[in-house]
């Protein structure tokens, strides 16, 4: 089972900064199946970057993702007031198809 | 447009089964594979199984292997989700999802609430 870690934990900003967001694998994501999912509070989550790094259809460029093997970043360019939420990342390239824990994105 | 609209929220004592539907529309129902995913009260998501477009494969979390059930319906462009043996650990919200060509989940239902209590 390959195990994601994101950190950190929770991210404390202000509109208009900048967000990254990290997920470490514990082996290589085969092919970059790799995606980053936006949940709000009582929402079903959202998927805004698949493969690595290609956005979902209608997701803002302020959203891009990088990253290969087993580690993988989400960066926000500049913050807008509805970005902040939970971000998850998940492997879809083996099962079980795990998420990371998750990093809490919240206003400063 | 695509949708996935499951059934209601459900409260079930320990030990009883729940199954929980997701009905497709906007796309080719037939097409598709579909997961399950829950999320206890505050935590992280969990990823519970899948099942492919004939449904005659499915993968389960070996963690719900032997509880968990997955099926569809062709002709209502229906999946359903059956957890038997209930246990209040079992107490989540629980999503259906689409897998998109390249296998990300591009598309989920809105949640359906298990709540399992005495």
């Amino acid at each position: 089972e390959i195990v994601l870690t994101q950190s950190p934990g929770t991210l404390s900003l202000s509109p208009g900064e900048r967000a990254t967001l990290s997920c470490r694998a514990s082996q290589s994501v085969s092919s970059s199946y790799l995606g980053w999912y936006q949940q709000k509070p009582g929402q079903a989550p959202r998927l805004l970057i698949s493969d690595a790094s290609t956005r979902a259809t209608g997701i803002p460029d302020r959203f891009s993702g990088s990253g290969s093997g087993t580690d993988f970043t989400l960066t926000i360019s500049r913050l807008e007031p509805e970005d902040f939420a939970v971000y998850y990342c998940q492997q879809y390239g083996s099962s079980p198809y795990t998420f990371g824990q998750g990093t809490k994105l919240e206003i400063k | 447009q695509v949708q996935l609209v499951q059934s209601g929220a459900e409260v079930k004592k320990p030990g009883a089964s729940v199954k929980v539907s997701c009905k497709a529309s906007g796309f080719i129902f037939t097409n598709y594979y579909f997961h399950w995913v829950r999320q206890a009260p505050g935590q992280g998501l969990e990823w519970m199984g899948i099942i492919n477009p004939t449904g005659d494969r499915t993968t389960y979390a070996q963690k719900l292997q032997g509880r968990v059930t997955l099926t569809r319906d062709t002709s209502t462009s229906t999946v359903y989700m059956e957890v038997t043996s209930l246990r209040s650990d079992d107490t989540a919200i629980y999503y259906c999802a689409r897998r998109d060509v390249r296998g990300s989940f591009d598309f989920w239902g809105q949640g359906t609430l298990v709540t399992v209590s005495s």
